[in-house]
């Protein structure tokens, strides 16, 4: 079975520096998608950064950008010119196509300090 | 509409009545899912309908959980006889096909069990 773990339960941030959010996941498919999902106190979920495992290249968008290492099964976030309203719950999240859905770490909370 | 909409936004029942969520995913969304959200925690995946096909259900809890969908419109997630553990955010999500799409999520019903 494929599990997604985020061992950091919280972490913070000055506003303005950079931060990395880690992710592991285990898996013995070779072909899926990872994806990190922003919560914020409204609950919503927001997509923030989708990586396919056939690609090579990292995903970015904008300040945020990921470093995929698919040997090691990492997945880790990028956060850079952090701004308060990237304060939120972050969840790691993966999915394959052999059993349809998105499997999510437990997340991590992520502050950032004025 | 714009996004995907879930009511009611909060739930407030007594143990042992039923209760009903609903869901209405982004137009032309052919896959819908279900995820339950205890407090702290990830997520986890309770159901999934794809267009017209049988529905995954191997992540309801019990056979108290049902949901339908009719078509590729709106789902209801049905569950009966509460109990004070299924108090949770039920949250859903809809992707334009099935394999590795984003799935835009819903605000969630916060269900509370008295």
């Amino acid at each position: 079975a494929q599990t997604v773990t985020q061992s950091q339960p919280e972490m913070s941030v000055q506003e303005a520096e950079t931060v990395t959010l880690s992710c592991t996941y285990d898996t013995s498919e070779s072909d899926y998608y990872l994806f990190w999902y922003k919560q914020p106190p409204s609950r919503q979920m927001i997509l923030v950064i989708r990586q396919e495992a056939y690609k090579q290249q990292n995903a970015t968008e904008n300040r945020f950008s990921v470093n995929f290492q698919k040997a090691a099964k990492s997945f880790s976030l990028k956060i850079s010119d952090s701004q308060l309203g990237d304060a939120a719950m972050y969840f790691c999240a993966y999915f394959t196509g052999a059993n349809s859905k998105l499997t999510f770490g437990k997340g991590i909370t992520l502050s950032v300090r004025p | 509409g714009a996004g995907v909409s879930q009511s009611p936004s909060n739930k407030v029942t007594e143990k042992g009545k039923d209760v009903e969520l609903r869901c209405d995913p982004i137009s032309g969304h052919t896959a819908l899912y279900w995820y339950r959200q205890r407090l702290g925690q990830g997520l986890e995946f309770l159901i999934y309908f794809q267009g017209n096909s049988a529905p995954d259900k191997s992540g309801l809890p019990s056979d108290r959980f049902s949901a339908e969908r009719t078509g590729e419109s709106v789902s209801t997630l049905t569950i009966q006889r509460t109990q004070q553990e299924d108090s949770a955010v039920y949250l859903c999500a809809s992707s334009l096909r099935l394999a590795g799409d984003t799935q835009y999520f819903g605000p969630g019903t916060r269900l509370t069990v008295l």
